[in-house]
């Protein structure tokens, strides 16, 4: 078992819809949570961190945090196509390490 | 720009030949991260760096592959006889603290 689960999607929504995006973590894991951002052939960008529970929002940007569920979650209002990217869940799993899901395709149709 | 550098960006080599990857951090960054990622998964954790000093290291990652930080400032991966499972794309993040922030990444193809 992965100690980082995502939906490996593709998950398709239209344009100026919200697109909830779901992560699981082990609790062997930290509880440093970030959400990264990747475009095809491109390296990953951080769009997102959370460390506490509840939510912490950025322009579109919200990501939810419930330790008790061990479940974090990226919701982006408003989705544009040029939101359509692979969105990584990562945690901090200390020693320096942070432990990457697979990720969660989304396509944004205009 | 002062983000994370990396180079070469693309290197195709011949399967038992070693390969050297450079990696630049965000200047005031003392923590620095190898990944490799290959398509359709995640980044895989290699090593971890806290200044000069290799904090951790996968278990995942054989004696063929080696990285340094001297002086805690730029970092080289060093992969010796490669095997055509090593084509990937190799990562390097800085970080301040937990957040990591990663260069553009080298592909690597084995033939």
């Amino acid at each position: 078992q992965k100690e980082v689960e995502q939906n490996s999607g593709p998950l398709s929504v239209p344009e100026g819809a919200i697109a909830s995006l779901n992560c699981t973590y082990s609790d062997r894991v930290s509880q440093s949570f970030f959400w990264y951002r990747q475009y095809s052939g491109k390296s990953p960008e951080l769009i997102m961190s959370i460390y506490s529970n509840g939510d912490k929002e950025d322009g579109r940007f919200t990501a939810q945090l419930n330790k008790a569920s061990q479940y974090v979650s990226l919701l982006i209002r408003d989705s544009q196509p040029s939101d359509s990217a692979t969105y990584l869940c990562a945690a901090f799993a200390g020693a320096g390490k942070s432990t990457f899901g697979d990720g969660t395709t989304l396509t944004v149709k205009p | 720009d002062t983000g994370v550098s990396q180079d070469p960006r693309h290197k195709i080599t011949k399967r038992g030949q070693n390969v050297t990857f450079r990696c630049d951090p965000i200047s005031e960054h003392n923590r620095l991260y190898w990944y490799r990622q290959t398509l359709g998964q995640g980044p895989e954790f290699l090593t971890y760096f806290q200044n000069e000093a290799q904090l951790e290291k996968s278990r995942l990652l054989s004696d063929r592959f080696s990285a340094e930080r001297p002086k805690g400032s730029f970092s080289t991966l060093e992969i010796q006889r490669t095997e055509q499972g090593d084509s990937a794309m190799y990562l390097c993040a800085s970080s301040p603290g937990t957040e990591a922030f990663f260069g553009q990444g080298t592909r690597l193809t084995v033939v």
